[in-house]
């Protein structure tokens, strides 16, 4: 079975601080990964991708991908109390359906 | 927003009844997919489609089936449905066009059954 695993927190960081979240993946021949965001009551929402060794960076936002490791992480700086939510993270896995295979979460607490 | 829309967005029934979610989307994407959450379990996969009429399990499949007679509709069904298929069911889409297999999701239906 092909795993994705993530901390399930709290993760609780205050206001203004770097929040790093974390996911490792089972399967090597991973190609894509990505990040979403939900908050409580809501649908998952996209906030990145990486495809490739190194970091990418979208606003306060950074993905840094290690495929040697199996890890990939997410960056949030200058956290603000409105990213607290649970970070999904998402592997596409090696069989090339597009079936997406999801961690069970992070939750993120910022406090003010 | 990515066109898509879920109906019914709350439902409750009975045990051995059955139920049938539609997803509805606007934005002519050939994959369609259906997650169930649930608590400790995460997002997991019951059953995808990669065009009209063209179905595939999931993981979580069991108790499921689907159907996709139009681009834009997914329906999953439940044929008798049970207290362990209460959970929040999610559609998602993605036109794979070449990119990463980026997946949009749906504003989700939240289902109990007693």
């Amino acid at each position: 079975q092909k795993e994705v695993e993530q901390n399930s927190g709290p993760l609780s960081v205050p206001e203004g601080a770097i929040a790093s979240l974390n996911c490792t993946y089972s399967d090597r021949g991973s190609q894509s990964f990505f990040w979403y965001r939900q908050y409580s009551g809501k649908s998952p929402e996209l906030i990145m991708f990486i495809y490739s060794n190194g970091d990418k960076e979208d606003g306060r936002f950074t993905a840094q991908l290690n495929k040697a490791s199996q890890y990939v992480s997410l960056l949030i700086r200058d956290s603000q109390p409105s990213d607290s939510a649970t970070y999904l993270c998402a592997v596409n896995g090696s069989s090339n359906t597009g079936k997406l295979i999801f961690g069970q979460g992070t939750t993120l607490q910022v406090k003010p | 927003d990515a066109g898509i829309t879920q109906s019914p967005r709350h439902k409750v029934t009975e045990t051995g009844t059955p139920v049938t979610l539609r997803c509805h989307q606007t934005e002519n994407h050939r994959y369609m997919y259906w997650y169930r959450q649930d608590p400790g379990h995460g997002l997991r996969l019951i059953h995808y489609s990669y065009g009209v009429k063209d179905t595939d399990k999931g993981e979580v499949s069991d108790g499921y089936s689907v159907s996709r007679s139009k681009t834009e509709d997914f329906l999953l069904t439940l044929e008798s449905a049970t207290s362990s298929q209460t959970s929040v069911y999610f559609c998602a889409i993605s036109d794979r066009g070449g990119g990463p297999d980026t997946q949009y999701f749906g504003p989700g239906t939240r289902l109990t059954v007693l």
